[in-house]
């Protein structure tokens, strides 16, 4: 496989459970972001790992908990969401060093009942 | 007032007309410029990445960046329908992972 890879592509969970979304890069690269993605909205940056290490929460609820356990290998773990975090959950890696272009996977469409 | 602004559109032209898709900014300190096109059910894909002011051409894509009026442009020639999609720009200071977003501009080519 090639690029960025995230799974699932679609999530239905209820306000009570509690998931994980996984992404996968191929490219080598040695930084990760996880964004939301709502309607008629601009891409929200939620966090950005660098060399396994976070170096960036944009003021994201507890309730969304990033883990990096090695440059290929982002996960985002959910728990107690609220009907408005349904949204399209995007993964991006880049090259280390400063302003490198961001390559994205497909995202995991999430839906919270 | 937002960092980033694009009219979402949605924008709609026939086969072989010339696109322009624009976006304005407040920071003066944003250097690097990024367009960004997102087919439905994907994720956005890097189309053109910029440096400054100036021109870049890539096929029929030309990216131009005129950082005194704070102003980007996408311009498509020979637009296809393939070239249907919502096109996001991007930007970013000096600054390690942080890229700005405009809302996306959703195109139609229709043939």
């Amino acid at each position: 496989e090639t690029g960025v890879t995230q799974t699932p592509r679609h999530l239905v969970m209820g306000m009570t459970n509690k998931k994980s979304l996984k992404c996968e890069q191929h490219l080598g690269h040695n930084a990760m972001y996880w964004y939301k993605q709502s309607a008629k909205k601009p891409l929200e940056l939620m966090f950005v790992y660098s060399l396994e290490e976070r170096v960036e929460n944009n003021s994201v609820p507890s309730r969304f908990s990033p883990e990096c356990p090695n440059s290929s290998h982002l996960f985002l773990h959910l728990h107690t969401l609220q009907p408005e975090d349904s949204a399209l959950y995007l993964c991006a890696s880049s090259r280390g060093g400063v302003n490198q272009p961001q390559h994205f996977g497909d995202g995991t469409r999430l839906s919270i009942l | 007032q937002k960092e980033v602004e694009q009219d979402p559109g949605p924008l709609s032209v026939p086969e072989g007309a010339i696109v322009s898709l624009n976006c304005t900014y407040s920071n003066s300190a944003f250097q690097y410029f990024m367009w960004y096109r997102q087919y439905s059910r994907k994720g956005p894909e890097l189309l053109m990445y910029t440096y400054s002011s100036g021109n870049k051409e890539d096929g029929r894509f030309t990216a131009q960046v005129d950082k005194s009026s704070k102003y980007i442009s996408l311009f498509i020639r020979d637009s296809q329908p393939s070239d249907s999609a919502t096109y996001l720009c991007a930007m970013s200071p000096v600054e390690l992972g942080r890229l700005y977003f405009g809302r996306g501009t959703q195109l139609t080519v229709w043939p």
